[in-house]
C-alpha cells in the first residue's frame, strides 16, 4: 500500500458526460501528479500540483482540468467525454515540488466511456 | 522535447536466468532522475530502481541493477535470477514526466 488513495476504482459513463476523479496523497506529500494510461500503453503525464498551485503541465486536453485543495487532495475533472478517454488514470504524490526522487502511485481509476 | 524509447515490446526469460531490458532517452539537461517501474497484472505501478544522472555508479537493488551510460543516453535494466513474480510490464521513465511504451516481460518456468 503506497498510502495514495484514489476514488472511485471504476467508473462507467457515456460519451458527452463529465466525471470527477479524486486523489488523496500520502500523508505529508505536497505534490500530486495525474497520469493517463490507455490500453497497453505507457503513462502520459497530465499535470502536477504542488501545495495548491499548478507546477507543471503535460499532455492535458482542454476538456480536462484539475485542482488541488487546501487539504492537499486533488480532483481531475474530465468533461465532454469521448470513447478515446477510456483509460486508467493514475494519481501519484511526492514530498516536494521539484524533480522527485521518489514518487508514490495510487491504484488508479479505470474509466470506461461507452 | 525529452523522449524515452523502449525498443523491445516483449521479452522472455527462463526462470533463474538473467534478462536485460533496454531504454534510451533524449534530453539536453545534465541533471535528472531516471526510473524503472514494474506494472504487474494488478496495474499497480511499483518503483523498481532509480538512477541519479550525476552519479556515475550504477544503481542496484537486490536482483535488479542498471547500466547507465550518460553520454549514450542509455539506461538498461538487468534482472538477475529471474523469478515468476517478475513477469510484468516494465516502464522506463525520465523524471517521471516521460515514460517509455513499456516492455512486457514473460518468465518461463
Amino acid at each position: 500500500d503506497s498510502g495514495v488513495t484514489q476514488t472511485p476504482k471504476h467508473l462507467i459513463t457515456a460519451t458527452g458526460q463529465r466525471v470527477t476523479l479524486r486523489c488523496s496523497p500520502r500523508s505529508g506529500d505536497l505534490s500530486v501528479y495525474w497520469y493517463q494510461q490507455s490500453l497497453d500503453q505507457g503513462l502520459q503525464f497530465l499535470i502536477q500540483y504542488y501545495n495548491g498551485e499548478e507546477r507543471a503541465k503535460g499532455n492535458i486536453l482542454e476538456r480536462f482540468s484539475a485542482q488541488q485543495f487546501p487539504d492537499l487532495h486533488s480532483e481531475l475533472n474530465l468533461s465532454s467525454l469521448e470513447l478515446g478517454d477510456s483509460a486508467l488514470y493514475f494519481c501519484a504524490s511526492s514530498p516536494d515540488g521539484g524533480d522527485p526522487y521518489e514518487q508514490y502511485f495510487g491504484p488508479g481509476t479505470r474509466l470506461t466511456v461507452t | 522535447a525529452q523522449t524515452v524509447t523502449q525498443s523491445q515490446p516483449e521479452m522472455s526469460v527462463q526462470e533463474a536466468e538473467t534478462v536485460t531490458l533496454s531504454c534510451t532517452y533524449d534530453t539536453s539537461e545534465s541533471d535528472y532522475y531516471l526510473f524503472w517501474y514494474k506494472q504487474p497484472p494488478s496495474r499497480q505501478m511499483i518503483l523498481v530502481i532509480r538512477q541519479e544522472a550525476y552519479k556515475q555508479q550504477n544503481a542496484t537493488e537486490n536482483r535488479f541493477s542498471v547500466n547507465f551510460q550518460k553520454a549514450a543516453k542509455s539506461f538498461s535494466l538487468k534482472i538477475s535470477d529471474s523469478q515468476l513474480g517478475d513477469a510484468a510490464m516494465y516502464f522506463c521513465a525520465y523524471k517521471i514526466v516521460r515514460f517509455g511504451a513499456g516492455t512486457r516481460l514473460t518468465v518461463k518456468p
